[in-house]
C-alpha cells in the first residue's frame, strides 16, 4: 500500500480563519478522496479530489467553505474556510489505485482540527 | 441509497475472550466489504477485504471476517482478544468499481479489551 502521509497533524485555530491541509502520496494514485470524522462518530465522505479540474463534492458540502486542489497524481489539498467550532473535526485523506488495487482505499494519519 | 450498520456500540471483553463484532449492509447488489482498525491516537488501518472467493477472509493480526450473502452480514471475528486489540472497529460497504459516496462506512464498534 502506498504511504500518505498529512500536514498539519493538529492545529488549532480561531473561528472565522481558514486552513489548509496537506496529502501527500508516496506514489502515484488514480483516486483521492477527502473524509470528515466528527469526535466519537464514523467518517463522512466531503469529497473526491480530481486531478487537474473540480472536486466531486458529496451531499451537504460546497467548494465554497471546502475548495479542494489535487494538481498531480501525489498531492491534493483541502482547505476549511471560515472556520467555526462546527468543524473541529479529523480530516483524512485517503487514495485508491495503488499498486493496482483499485477497489480499497487507505488512509492517511489525519488532522486534528480544533476551532476555537 | 446503501447503509452499513453494525450491532454494537461499545464491546468491553476480557483478554482472551473471543470476539465477533455484527455488520450488516442493505445494498441489492454484488459488494465489496472491508473491515478497518482506528487504534487509539492511531490513523485508519484496513484490517481484511472480501472481493470474491472463500467467503471467509483472514486479516492480519488474527482477524478473519465471514460473509454470509444470504444474511448481508459481514462480521469480523477473533478466537482470543488482547489489550492491544483495544480500538475503534469500522466496516465499510462499496459496489465493485464504486468510489465517493458508494463507499460507506458503518458507525464503528468500539472494542475496550480489559487486561
Amino acid at each position: 500500500s502506498a504511504v500518505i502521509s498529512q500536514k498539519p497533524s493538529r492545529d488549532i485555530c480561531q473561528r472565522g480563519t481558514s486552513l489548509t491541509i496537506q496529502c501527500q502520496v508516496d506514489s502515484q494514485v488514480t483516486m483521492m478522496f477527502w473524509y470528515r470524522q466528527q469526535p466519537g462518530q464514523s467518517l463522512t465522505l466531503i469529497a473526491t479530489a480530481n486531478q487537474g479540474s473540480e472536486a466531486t463534492y458529496e451531499s451537504g458540502f460546497v467548494i465554497d467553505k471546502f475548495p479542494i486542489s489535487r494538481p498531480n497524481l501525489t498531492f491534493s489539498t483541502l482547505t476549511v474556510s471560515n472556520m467555526s467550532p462546527e468543524d473541529s473535526s479529523i480530516y483524512l485523506c485517503s487514495v485508491a489505485g495503488t499498486s493496482g488495487f483499485t477497489d480499497t482505499q487507505y488512509f492517511g494519519p489525519g488532522t486534528r482540527l480544533t476551532v476555537l | 441509497a446503501q447503509s452499513v450498520s453494525q450491532h454494537n456500540h461499545h464491546v468491553i471483553l476480557s483478554e482472551a475472550a473471543s470476539l465477533e463484532l455484527g455488520c450488516n449492509y442493505s445494498y441489492g447488489g454484488t459488494v465489496n466489504l472491508f473491515w478497518y482498525v482506528q487504534y487509539p491516537g492511531q490513523h485508519l488501518q484496513l484490517l481484511l477485504k472480501y472481493f470474491s472467493g472463500d467467503p471467509l477472509v483472514k486479516g492480519i493480526k488474527g482477524f478473519e471476517a465471514e460473509f454470509i450473502k444470504s444474511k448481508f452480514s459481514f462480521n469480523l471475528r477473533k478466537p482470543s482478544v488482547q489489550w492491544s486489540d483495544t480500538a475503534e472497529y469500522f466496516c465499510a460497504v462499496m459496489p465493485p468499481g464504486g468510489y465517493g459516496q458508494n463507499f460507506v462506512f458503518g458507525p464503528g464498534t468500539r472494542l475496550s479489551v480489559l487486561p
